[in-house]
């Protein structure tokens, strides 16, 4: 079945240092990968997308680029904030269908 | 447009009460989700419907566990009875579905967080 492994948190940096979250994937065709972001307290957002193969998504300094023969979406930034401090999910979803299937979340902890 | 709106956003009830939590989509969206957040299982996607019909529904854990769309601007799910182990955050979505392009991007409400004791 299709599914997503992220790599296990937390993560703890100090403020500018360079940050990647490992993801990859398991899915039959050609998914649509995102990164979505969930701050203390409140719902997921959208941090990017990609749709098919070397795309890359970018958004707030992160990217991540679509790489089919690794499977993987890893989300990288050059110089992390405290303001950056929140749990990642890194997901996937099938052109025809639309539900989204998560991995387990990474929390990043940034201290300035 | 005021996104997805979630209520209550917190709940506190007893072990066997019935506990009803509500969903406003955006409008104009078609599809519609619930999922559940805990420390152990991460997110799980419970069930999720189109244009107001039940699409999937093989997350929901039991039969204790009800949802409805009666129409498109609003859901429910309902726990009844309620079981300590129901604890959790309730998030519910909405997206164009395939309208919105090759890819679905989903927008979550802000969660309810149930305390079943």
């Amino acid at each position: 079945g299709n599914s997503v492994t992220q790599m296990e948190g937390p993560v703890t940096l100090s403020e500018e240092a360079f940050l990647t979250i490992n993801c990859t994937y398991t899915a039959t065709g050609y998914p649509s990968l995102f990164w979505y972001v969930q701050y203390p307290g409140e719902g997921l957002q959208l941090l990017l997308k990609a749709t098919k193969a070397d795309d890359k998504g970018s958004n707030k300094g992160f990217e991540a680029t679509y790489r089919k023969e690794t499977t993987s979406f890893h989300l990288e930034k050059g110089s992390v904030q405290v303001s950056d401090s929140a749990v990642y999910f890194c997901a996937l979803t099938h052109r025809r269908g639309t539900a989204l299937i998560f991995g387990k979340g990474t929390t990043l902890s940034v201290s300035s | 447009d005021a996104g997805v709106i979630q209520s209550p956003r917190h709940e506190v009830t007893e072990m066997g009460q019935e506990v009803t939590l509500r969903c406003k989509p955006i409008s104009g969206h078609d599809y519609l989700f619930w999922y559940r957040q805990t420390m152990m299982r991460g997110l799980e996607l419970l069930i999720y419907f189109n244009n107001n019909v039940p699409i999937d529904d093989s997350g929901m854990p039991e039969d204790r566990f009800s949802a409805k769309m009666p129409n498109a601007s609003f859901s429910t799910l309902k726990i009844q009875p309620s079981e300590p182990r129901d604890s959790a955050v309730y998030f519910c979505a909405s997206s164009l579905g395939l309208r919105g392009g090759s890819y679905n991007e989903q927008f979550f409400g802000p969660g309810t967080r149930l305390t079943v004791l």
